[in-house]
């Protein structure tokens, strides 16, 4: 049973461009949540999405960031207009469903932007 | 706002010994969990254990145990038996169970744990 997966694991972006993240969840998991990882700091909650829904987006930033999960395909993070704060690591996590069940954690990736 | 605090930027133990790692959070909430997480120079993140707060009992995995302290609002990782493989970072994380889909977790900022051969 393969885990969560992330493309691309590393993804460099000069300023202005956009950058596109995709989480593909464990099987038979509908649940997906992101954080991101800057330097030397934990990990921080940006959005909870279940399919085609847009659950909790409290720790998403208002502007350039959006966030999708559709009924088909993975689940994409976008980041328009990407600027050198930008440059963090990017976590999926996901769930068979919210609330006490566990979170599994994707390998990240890490977008540089230049 | 829920926050989670590890006052120990780096901890470092000889291989064999006993290690605890501190961590203490802030919560209104009386139902919530509470996650130990490891992080290796992967970056992958790996559970290591998790607690519930309605427990009394201390979680343990196998060289691994909380010590979970509700009133005082604080949840200790020891590990027995420090192995090599246990060098990365760790980090304490909270997330409440309100079922209003707050599902999010809170991390604290991590203890870099060295293991000295």
């Amino acid at each position: 049973n393969a885990g969560v997966m992330q493309n691309p694991r590393h993804l460099v972006r000069r300023r202005g461009q956009e950058a596109r993240l995709r989480c593909s969840p464990m099987k038979g998991h509908s649940h997906v949540y992101w954080y991101r990882q800057l330097p030397e700091e934990g990990l921080k909650f940006m959005v909870y999405l279940q399919k085609e829904n847009i659950i909790d987006e409290s720790g998403m930033p208002k502007e350039r960031f959006s966030a999708e999960f559709p009924k088909e395909g993975p689940s994409i993070l976008r980041i328009q207009q990407v600027v050198r704060g930008d440059s963090a690591a990017y976590f999926c996590a996901s769930s068979f469903r919210g609330g006490t069940y566990e979170q599994y954690f994707g390998p990240g990736t890490r977008l540089t932007v230049t | 706002a829920q926050t989670v605090t590890q006052s120990q930027p780096e901890m470092s133990v000889q291989e064999a010994e006993t290690v605890t790692l501190s961590c203490t959070y802030d919560t209104s909430e009386s139902d919530y969990y509470l996650f130990w997480y490891k992080q290796p120079p992967s970056r992958q993140m790996i559970l290591v254990i998790r607690q519930e707060a309605y427990k009394q009992q201390n979680a343990t995995e196998n060289r691994f145990s909380v010590n979970f302290q509700k009133a005082a609002k604080s949840f200790s990782l020891k590990i027995s038996d420090s192995q090599l493989g246990d060098a990365a970072m760790y980090f304490c994380a909270y997330r409440e169970n309100t079922g209003g889909g707050a599902d999010g977790l809170t991390f604290g900022k991590g203890t870099h744990l060295i293991i000295q051969p």
